[in-house]
């Protein structure tokens, strides 16, 4: 089993449109947590951290469930702006440091 | 504005050559920077991580002399692709990580060095 796993997509929407994408990890050590998008041919930027509490910045909301080591991103009113790449990143629990990188989900928003 | 940066921003290179590249943390001292690989449609993957002054750790299955890591000050880490091959061709990103802002969780990327070997 991969250490982190998401929505294989990709997931193409209209502008307007809530997307939400799912990430699980293998390791229950973890302790952060994080969500990035890559725009093509660039780095990787912090979207947000994701916290037990959830959290929700604008359009964005997060959210965490430690139990079932499952992590989700949700978009609201997409724009044509969000189509890049999203990266779920946990780290690896046995550093505080190093982090692990989720395949991502490609996301298109079409208009 | 970009907080790390990386130089050369691409590279052609012949076989069997080495190739340096540099990684800068801008406004900050970064106490740890990271190297990572992407080759197309993957996700980054860790290569090593660099502590200032001291050897770098390497991940399972980078060879440390190939990929010789020097992390001699606390804004800048290079990275060294000895005697390059064409499957060595990939895009190399770096990350540092220090007191920012009075935060120190997060990782702060460079733009990345897309490097090909003919």
């Amino acid at each position: 089993r991969k250490e982190v796993e998401q929505d294989p997509g990709p997931f193409n929407v209209p502008e307007g449109a809530t997307v939400a994408f799912n990430c699980t990890y293998s390791n229950s050590a973890s302790q952060s947590f994080f969500w990035y998008r890559q725009d093509c041919r660039k780095e990787p930027k912090l979207l947000m951290s994701v916290y037990s509490s959830g959290n929700e910045d604008g359009r964005f909301t997060a959210q965490l469930n430690r139990a079932s080591q499952y992590i989700s991103l949700l978009i609201r009113d997409s724009k044509l702006s969000d189509s890049a790449t999203y990266l779920c990143v946990v780290n690896d629990g046995t550093s505080y440091d190093k982090v692990i990188f989720g395949p991502g989900t490609s996301l298109s928003v079409i208009p | 504005g970009a907080v790390v940066s990386q130089h050369p921003s691409w590279v052609i290179c012949k076989s069997g050559t080495s190739v340096k590249i540099e990684c800068r943390s801008l406004d900050f001292q970064a106490t740890t920077m990271f190297w990572y690989r992407q080759f197309p449609k993957q996700s980054l993957m860790l290569m090593a991580t660099s502590n200032e002054g001291s050897k770098a750790t390497y991940e399972q299955g980078v060879e440390k002399d190939k990929f010789l890591i020097n992390h001699a000050s606390l804004t800048l880490s290079t990275l060294t692709v000895t005697s390059a091959h064409p499957e060595d061709s990939s895009f190399y990103i770096c990350s540092a990580r220090g007191f920012r802002h009075r935060s120190y969780n997060e990782q702060f990327f460079g733009p990345g060095t897309r490097l090909t070997v003919l």
